[in-house]
This record gives C-alpha cells, sequence and structure tokens, in this order.
C-alpha cells in the first residue's frame, strides 16, 4: 500500500560529494515537494514541481536542485553535500489543495 | 504573511487527561487547515482537515476564524497518542496552495 517512496532510509555522504536522492510516487499526482525535517524547526519547503519539468523554489533552495523528468519521479540533488545539510529528507505528493502523502524520509548524515 | 504558530514544543499529560495541542495561524484569506501526526519511527500522515468536520482517533478540531486559531483537541489521552503532531495550513492556487507547517509540538502521555 505504499505510495510515495523514497530510495534510501538512511545515507552517510561525505563533504563535497554530489547527492541524489529519489521519490516516486504511483498516485499520478501532478504535484510534488521536498521537505527538510529538523528538530526545533519543523519542515521546510526546499523544491515543488506541479508538472513534469516545471519546478519552483521553496523558502531554502540554496545548496539544493530538483529534477523531475516524468510525473512520477522527483529528484533531489544535493550538488556538493555540507555538514549543514545533515537532516531528515521528506518527499511528498498531492492532488491540489488536498492533504499531501508523505514518503518514509531519508536521513542523510553528510560527515 | 503566512505563518503557523505552534507555541509548545512538547506537551506532557497523563493518560486519560484531556489535551490541547494549539496552534494558530495569519493568512490574508480562508485557508485549509490540516493536522498531521509522526508516530515513532513512521511517516508522516494526514490525521484530519478542518473541512472534513470528523474525529480522527478521538481527536477533533475546530477552525475559529476570529481566533485564527485551530487547537487540536482530545478528552482522553491514551499512551498510543504519544508522537509529534504538525499544524499545517494550505491557501488558494498555485504555490499559495503549498501547505505550510507549523514547528511541531511532540506530545508525550504518560502511563
Amino acid at each position: 500500500d505504499v505510495k510515495v517512496t523514497q530510495s534510501s532510509r538512511y545515507l552517510v555522504k561525505r563533504t563535497g560529494e554530489k547527492v541524489f536522492l529519489e521519490c516516486v510516487q504511483d498516485m499520478d499526482h501532478e504535484n510534488m515537494f521536498w521537505y527538510r525535517q529538523d528538530p526545533g524547526l519543523g519542515l521546510r519547503l526546499i523544491y515543488f514541481s506541479y508538472d513534469v519539468k516545471m519546478k519552483e523554489k521553496g523558502d531554502i533552495p540554496e545548496g539544493y536542485s530538483v529534477s523531475r523528468e516524468k510525473k512520477e519521479r522527483f529528484s533531489l540533488i544535493l550538488e556538493s553535500a555540507s555538514t549543514n545539510q545533515t537532516s531528515m529528507y521528506l518527499c511528498a505528493s498531492s492532488l491540489p489543495r488536498y492533504g499531501y502523502t508523505f514518503g518514509s524520509g531519508t536521513r542523510l548524515t553528510v560527515v | 504573511a503566512q505563518r503557523v504558530t505552534q507555541p509548545e514544543k512538547l506537551l506532557s499529560v497523563f493518560k486519560g487527561a484531556p489535551v490541547e495541542l494549539k496552534c494558530n495561524y495569519s493568512y490574508s484569506g480562508s485557508p485549509e487547515l490540516f493536522w498531521y501526526v509522526q508516530y515513532s519511527r513512521q511517516r508522516l500522515q494526514l490525521l484530519l482537515r478542518h473541512i472534513s468536520r470528523e474525529s480522527i482517533k478521538g481527536f477533533t478540531a475546530d477552525l475559529n476564524k476570529g481566533e485564527t486559531s485551530f487547537h487540536l483537541k482530545k478528552p482522553f489521552a491514551q499512551e498510543e497518542d504519544s508522537a509529534m503532531y504538525y499544524c499545517a495550513l494550505s491557501g488558494y492556487g498555485g504555490s499559495q496552495g503549498n501547505l505550510i507547517f507549523g514547528k511541531g509540538t511532540k506530545l508525550s502521555v504518560k502511563p
């Protein structure tokens, strides 16, 4: 019954590495989102996409980019990972103005 | 500016006691309000939407437009209610339809 799948549950990467976080949804949703979740800061929107090949910056896009080549897949890219990007990353998808469905998250540690 | 405020980072109650998780919002219009819950080691999931006027797991939330609040309530807390709770707001159209989350309240229900 899994509807939003994040490819990795845990990742450990080195500073300066290029990191790809993958997210796939099987609900044919137009909207997809990437958040990071940090204690005391809640969920902060990094990027979102309303359609294939479309992307918009969220509240904290610096240091990140995204790719949406197919409707079901939304990738988050850390061009050069830094320690301050150690966090839990959550992917979500939705229909417009409907609640979001979240993936199980990827806990990224940058050392 | 759109904003969701959850004033309590941590709320601790005893089993059987009433619980109220506070949420206040700032939005120039009529938003949709949501409560999301994240149990330990589980994905973030929708608990309830104000538009549905439903009760889920004994929780209710009433939208008070005058006080711009959407507090989550349960008359008798259970240990299994221990989780992280996020209040969220959605506006209308385009990026306004994105969810804006509060910073979350951790509910701890003691036996």
